[in-house]
């Protein structure tokens, strides 16, 4: 199947300071790419929508200012935690579908454990 | 909003028997819906999907039922073995203008040797 790197695979930052997480399709073009929330033993919470080329459309109660996110390309999408603080710390995990209709299956990326300190 | 439901929330069985994951959705537009399985620490892996255009699916021991009436799919592993074990979330798509997949909550399933 299609792979979806996502880097780094976990990181520890300070409170205050932003983090940057990645999100390639490695051999197929993602128009669209989701970036999810998982916390401990819960289910995967949809954050946002991105989709290459225009602004992402984000879910009722993620603040849009606190989570950028950029798609620049048909191939990278990015999250960006911005001012993090404990309460942001989480798995964050990304999926992408390429372009067509046809190929509905999304392929996840293997995700980022950030820890906020 | 849109909500997916899924019980039970946790299930124990003993290897060999079958296992029974459900699954209940709100959105009628809601055409595909896929089935992860996601082992500790590591990314959710498709096992088996099923479209809105059929009411069942069967790949070697895992099938998967959907009744767009009531607006329910199921999932069923039979003969389950230990390597079975892991956290299993339903989910539903919708495309209206770009896709959208709402996750159930999992359901951590334990096979015993």
């Amino acid at each position: 199947g299609a792979v979806v790197s996502q880097h780094p695979s976990w990181v520890i930052c300070k409170s205050g300071t932003s983090v940057k997480i990645e999100c390639r399709s490695l051999d197929f073009q993602a128009t669209t790419m989701f970036w999810y929330r998982q916390f401990p033993k819960q289910s995967l919470m949809l954050m946002a929508t991105s989709n290459e080329g225009s602004k992402a459309t984000y879910e009722q109660g993620v603040e849009k200012d606190k989570f950028l996110i950029n798609h620049a390309s048909l191939t990278l999408s990015t999250l960006t935690v911005t001012s993090a603080h404990p309460e942001d710390s989480s798995f964050y995990i990304c999926s992408a579908r390429d372009g067509s209709w046809g190929s509905t299956e999304a392929f996840f990326g293997q995700g980022t454990r950030l820890t906020v300190v | 909003g849109e909500n997916v439901e899924q019980h039970p929330s946790t299930l124990s069985v003993q290897e060999g028997d079958s296992a029974v994951i459900k699954c209940t959705y709100s959105d009628s537009a809601s055409n595909y819906f896929p089935w992860y399985k996601q082992e500790l620490g590591k990314r959710p892996q498709l096992i088996i999907d099923i479209r809105s255009n059929v009411g069942e699916k069967k790949d070697q021991r895992i099938a998967v039922t959907l009744n767009k009436t009531a607006k329910h799919f199921s999932l069923h592993i039979t003969e389950t073995q230990p390597e079975d074990s892991a956290v299993y979330f339903c989910a539903a798509t919708t495309y209206t203008g770009g896709f959208k997949t709402i996750f159930g909550a999992g359901t951590r399933l334990f096979v015993k040797a």
